[in-house]
């Protein structure tokens, strides 16, 4: 069946260096997509979300970008922090739902 | 935002015993909650969802006898392992849903010995 997916399993940055996550997914009826962190041993964090209307939300720190025509997402982390290493999930919507499917993972390191 | 209490955060029980995970909505209500399983170093995958006062929804391949859920109450749901066996450890996830955004618990670690 249709899934989201990730690229990259394991990304190891520097302590100040910004961080690229990213996600394709398969699902063109997907309208509302999220970013998740989950630490070692705890459920996953809310980090931000973006809906189909949008190319481009801001965050704290956190920028999401959404390329509709090849079903890309991603996630950039600024000046990443070794409080930043986690697993990162991005999870998709479908159009009218409210249960999140959510994607392989990418597991962040970041080095003092 | 809304908080998700689970508990306990870690068990660890004998085989054929059973375990009871309990997820809480503590400052609102939650008429719908969910219920995920994830294997080490992988992503969650929805088992069912909770719905309150009425039976529970399984996603395909997850035993309804084997994995019961009571959801009695608006701030409620319970998940419980029954007969549990070695294979069945895991991390259990709860997620409660409050105006299209979904909350999550901590998770519990069941080890089964």
């Amino acid at each position: 069946g249709e899934s989201v997916g990730l690229h990259l399993p394991t990304l190891s940055v520097q302590e100040g260096d910004n961080s690229i996550i990213n996600c394709a997914y398969s699902n063109s009826a997907s309208d509302y997509f999220i970013w998740y962190k989950q630490e070692s041993g705890k459920g996953p964090q809310f980090i931000i979300d973006i809906r189909s209307n949008m190319d481009k939300r801001q965050g704290q720190r956190v920028t999401v970008l959404l390329n509709k025509t090849v079903k890309h997402l991603s996630l950039q982390i600024a000046a990443t922090q070794p409080g930043d290493s986690a697993v990162y999930f991005c999870a998709e919507n479908e159009r009218g739902s409210y249960i999140p499917t959510f994607g392989r993972g990418t597991s962040l390191i970041v080095h003092p | 935002g809304a908080v998700v209490s689970q508990h306990p955060s870690r068990v660890i029980c004998k085989s054929g015993t059973s375990v009871k995970i309990e997820c809480r909505s503590l400052d609102f209500q939650a008429t719908t909650m969910f219920w995920y399983r994830q294997f080490p170093k992988q992503s969650l995958m929805l088992m069912a969802t909770s719905n309150e006062g009425s039976k529970a929804t399984y996603e395909q391949g997850v035993e309804k006898d084997k994995f019961l859920i009571n959801h009695a109450s608006l701030t409620l749901s319970t998940l419980t392992v029954t007969s549990a066996h070695p294979e069945d450890s895991s991390f259990y996830i709860c997620s409660a849903e409050m105006r299209t955004e979904a909350f999550f618990g901590q998770g519990t670690r069941l080890t089964v010995v």
